[in-house]
């Protein structure tokens, strides 16, 4: 079965950075495109980030455009979130959620990585 | 950008009832639609995408329905494993646009 874990959260001081991963298991990975999605503490869930299977084609939200850079290495099957000049308004927990077979909707998701962003 | 507006915000049940959430675009999105429940330290979990069809493995209680601006997601013979919250979420064809509702939460009345 799929199986999407993240890592790499934690505590970073406003401007800091952060990188993310997401080990991905139970599916061929070169043939999903892949997504990051936040929920900021008590909030919904805003999207953030898309990179296509063949890691060609990459979208971003206005809200991070500029300062964050998704990523795969399909050789290790991980999903990665660069996350430069954090600011606390990016406090959230960030989860990678796996493309549908028959649409852009999520079929998948992982557990989350609780991402803190103060001083 | 497109908006997604959910009605209600909150909405108390009984375990039995029938309960329907709605989901209204701020443009039409033809039937670009999906719906997800999420509980309490857990991920979101896909149950309805393209607005009607039903997830596998998901419960055959729950249902989807609308096109357009206007959508539906609804649960019969509610069930204690059902008290959640519920997102919309528009997707496009080009993976370019991603928008989720605000969330409507499931409570036992």
């Amino acid at each position: 079965q799929v199986q999407l874990m993240e890592s790499g959260g934690g505590v970073v001081q406003p401007g800091g950075s952060l990188r993310l991963s997401c080990a991905a298991s139970g599916f061929s990975f070169t043939d999903f495109g892949m997504n990051w999605v936040r929920q900021a503490p008590g909030q919904g869930l805003e999207w953030v980030t898309y990179i296509r299977s063949d890691g060609t084609t990459k979208f971003y939200s206005d809200s991070v455009k500029g300062r964050f850079t998704i990523s795969s290495d399909t050789s290790k099957n991980i999903l990665y979130l660069q996350m430069n000049s954090l600011r606390p308004d990016d406090t959230a927990v960030y989860y990678c959620a796996k493309k549908g077979v028959s649409g852009n909707f999520f079929d998948s998701w992982g557990q989350g990585t609780l991402v803190t962003v103060s001083s | 950008d497109i908006q997604m507006t959910q009605s209600p915000s909150t909405l108390s049940a009984s375990v039995g009832d029938r309960v329907s959430i709605t989901c209204r675009a701020s443009q039409s999105i033809s039937r670009w639609l999906a719906w997800y429940q999420q509980k309490p330290g857990q991920a979101p979990k896909l149950l309805i995408y393209k607005a009607s069809n039903l997830e596998s493995g998901v419960p055959s209680r729950f249902s989807g329905s609308g096109s357009g601006t206007e959508f539906t997601l609804t649960i019969s013979n509610l069930q204690p494993d059902d008290f959640a919250t519920y997102y919309c979420q528009h997707y496009n064809s080009f993976a370019t646009m991603y928008s989720f509702g605000q969330g409507t939460k499931l409570e036992i009345k």
